[in-house]
């Protein structure tokens, strides 16, 4: 099956800086890379996702790059706030298939 | 702006008993699907159900998991008799089409 990765596990940033996540994942016939952000105690909730024709997508202070070849994309987080402290998954998705397939997460901290 | 809405937040019940958690997605979605998450663990797949049947399931999903759209506005999943190993957080997510996948807020499932 899917083997999805995340990196780091958790991440700690000042507010301000920026943040990256990194996601690998195995299946070369996922063609859907969204992410999702998760807060304590609520449903995940999509923050941006690319499609497989796509390199990199922009919105506002979040953006996603995608390297097909390499079978990575990345979330990319500017200007951070302590709001955007939560937990971060990316959940890949073959052609084909409807199961996103999460990643193990990334807590990100953002200290004020 | 629509939500998925899920109930009961939480639900605590005795093994071996049955439970139905209830889920109203997102009014013009045609794509429903079940996910779960274990304490401090990723989100898993459960099934997906589309035209009043199910698409796709993952190995989690045996005979003890059912699925219903009883009516139009409504979305269960039923465990006929719980086990420990049930107790997580389950989430209803809705898709117009495929991709984007928005999800519920989550039922707590305690089984005792």
């Amino acid at each position: 099956g899917e083997n999805v990765e995340q990196h780091p596990s958790t991440l700690s940033v000042q507010e301000g800086d920026s943040a990256v996540i990194k996601c690998t994942y195995s299946d070369s016939a996922s063609n859907y890379f969204p992410w999702y952000k998760q807060e304590l105690g609520k449903g995940p909730q999509l923050i941006i996702d690319i499609r497989s024709n796509v390199g990199e997508k922009k919105d506002q202070r979040i953006a996603v790059t995608l390297n097909k070849t390499a079978k990575h994309f990345s979330l990319h987080i500017t200007e951070t706030q302590p709001e955007d402290s939560a937990v971060y998954f990316c959940a890949p998705l073959r052609g084909g298939s409807e199961k996103l397939v999460f990643g193990k997460g990334t807590k990100l901290t953002v200290n004020p | 702006e629509p939500e998925v809405t899920q109930t009961p937040s939480h639900q605590v019940t005795q093994m071996g008993q049955e439970v139905i958690l209830r889920c109203v997605p997102i009014s013009n979605h045609l794509y429903f699907y079940w996910y779960r998450q274990i304490l401090g663990q990723k989100v898993e797949f459960l099934v997906s159900f589309y035209n009043n049947e199910i698409s796709e399931k993952s190995e989690i999903f045996d005979d003890q998991f059912s699925v219903e759209r009883p009516d139009g506005s409504n979305f269960t999943l039923k465990i006929r008799s719980t086990k420990l190993e049930d107790s997580a957080m389950y989430f209803c997510a809705s898709t117009e089409g495929l991709y984007e996948q928005f999800f519920g807020p989550g039922t707590r499932l305690t089984v005792l």
